[in-house]
């Protein structure tokens, strides 16, 4: 099976820096996928990972290491609009398919 | 262009009436995914289409639960005799896949409320 693990919760101010970890299992492994939600919205995609390293993104960067089984998301210079649901998401292999699986969320607050 | 729709965007039923979900993929994307979210959870994969390959109905959570995907275009989720605890947002979701990364576009999803 697949599993993913992350914090419920963040809180940071305006104009901080934020990071998000992300610790999975899997069977297989194809890359670490990060999405936003903002209430009532759908998701989006922001980063994607396949390789060990940090990707960066604008404001955004996204870290990968495969060994031991981690990643991040890390936010600069937060912003108010910055306030959402951060999913990270795992390609992996479940039965047949090359399946997606996500983490139950982080819900970032910035506060002003 | 075009993003992914789904519609209706809310639907209220009744328990054991069935209802079906439809969501019209972007153009040209081989890969549509549909999951469930309840309020303040994450994602539940629910099945997963991909060209003309048998479909990945490993999600479903039981056999009130169907999809297909006519002409490899749009979708439609069906729940039969729903209860209560099918109340969730329906999202779906379309890729196009050997792009890489994969990424997956979803749509606004279908708020669905069993009475």
């Amino acid at each position: 099976g697949q599993s993913l693990e992350q914090p419920s919760e963040v809180t940071a101010v305006e104009g901080a820096i934020v990071q998000i970890n992300c610790t999975y299992q899997t069977s297989g492994f194809y890359g670490l996928s990060w999405y936003q939600q903002h209430d009532g919205g759908a998701p989006t995609f922001l980063s994607y990972n396949a390789l060990d390293g940090l990707e960066e993104t604008g404001r955004f960067s996204s870290f990968l290491s495969r060994s031991d089984s981690y990643g991040y998301l890390l936010l600069q210079e937060l912003q108010m609009k910055d306030s959402a649901s951060y999913f990270c998401a795992v390609r992996g292999v479940s039965g047949s398919a090359r399946q997606l699986t996500f983490g139950s969320g982080t819900q970032l607050t910035v506060l002003p | 262009g075009a993003g992914v729709s789904q519609s209706p965007s809310n639907k209220v039923t009744e328990k054991g009436k069935d209802v079906e979900l439809r969501c019209d993929p972007i153009s040209g994307h081989t890969a549509l995914y549909w999951y469930r979210q309840s309020l303040g959870q994450g994602l539940e994969f629910l099945i997963y289409f991909q060209g003309n390959s048998a479909p990945d109905k490993s999600g479903l959570p039981s056999d009130r639960f169907s999809a297909e995907r006519t002409g490899g275009s749009v979708s439609t989720l069906t729940i039969q005799r729903t209860q209560q605890e099918d109340s969730a947002v329906y999202l779906c979701a379309s890729s196009l896949l050997g792009a890489g990364k994969e990424t997956q576009y979803f749509g606004p999803g279908t708020r669905l409320l069993v009475l």
